[in-house]
């Protein structure tokens, strides 16, 4: 089955410090691969997608995810972090079939401190 | 630019009571999705439709749950007999490709 890890439950960074959030991914081929960032009682904002091509995709807000086959990976970086970055952030892919579901991570928490 | 829209954005119910969610999905969008999120939880798949009938679901749509595209621009999420585990966030989301989907902004379900 399809499954979707990220690994860090919860991250703490200090404002302007670089951050970067792993996701890994177990599936047979090459997914969609999708962030989204969740603000408390928000719904869910794309922040970026990787479907082919370029395996370093830029996204809204400074962020920016890299996408490595070798590894099943797609983590999400940003150089410089801001305090209204503070967030829950998921990682999904697919969909894995044409019309079918995402599966999202379970989320890691980003604090940043002043 | 074009948005996915939900309501209530918040609804309260007792245990028991039949509740029904309501979105707008993006107007020139074909396929439709429910999720969930429990609070402090992952978000799961609850339910797709396309063409007018559910083209896949979770475990957890049970015959609790039922959907449907009432008038041609809403997609309900109908629970039938609420319980004190379906308190959770409600996402809908829709999809032109079928291979991005855009969220709504979700509708918080408290059961009591």
């Amino acid at each position: 089955a399809q499954s979707v890890t990220q690994p860090d439950i919860h991250i703490t960074v200090s404002e302007g410090a670089s951050l970067e959030l792993r996701c890994n991914y177990s599936y047979g081929a090459t997914p969609y691969l999708f962030w989204y960032v969740q603000s408390p009682g928000q719904g869910l904002q794309l922040l970026l997608k990787y479907f082919s091509g370029d395996t370093l995709v830029q996204g809204i807000k400074g962020f920016e995810a890299e996408f490595k086959r070798s590894q099943s990976s797609f983590n999400l970086r940003k150089p410089s972090v801001h305090w209204s970055d503070a967030a829950e952030y998921f990682c999904a892919v697919g969909p894995f079939n044409y019309g079918q579901n995402f599966v999202f991570g379970p989320g890691t928490r980003l604090s940043v401190l002043p | 630019e074009p948005e996915v829209t939900q309501t209530p954005s918040h609804q309260v119910t007792q245990m028991g009571q039949e509740v029904i969610l309501r979105c707008v999905p993006i107007s020139n969008h074909l396929y439709f999705y429910w999720y969930r999120q429990i609070l402090g939880q992952k978000v799961e798949f609850l339910v797709s439709f396309y063409n007018n009938e559910i083209s896949e679901k979770s475990e957890i749509f049970d015959d609790q749950f039922s959907v449907e595209r009432p008038d041609g621009s809403n997609f309900t999420l109908k629970i039938r007999s609420t319980k004190l585990e379906d308190s959770a966030m409600y996402f809908c989301a829709s999809s032109e490709s079928a291979y991005e989907q855009f969220f709504g902004p979700g509708t918080r379900l408290t059961v009591l």
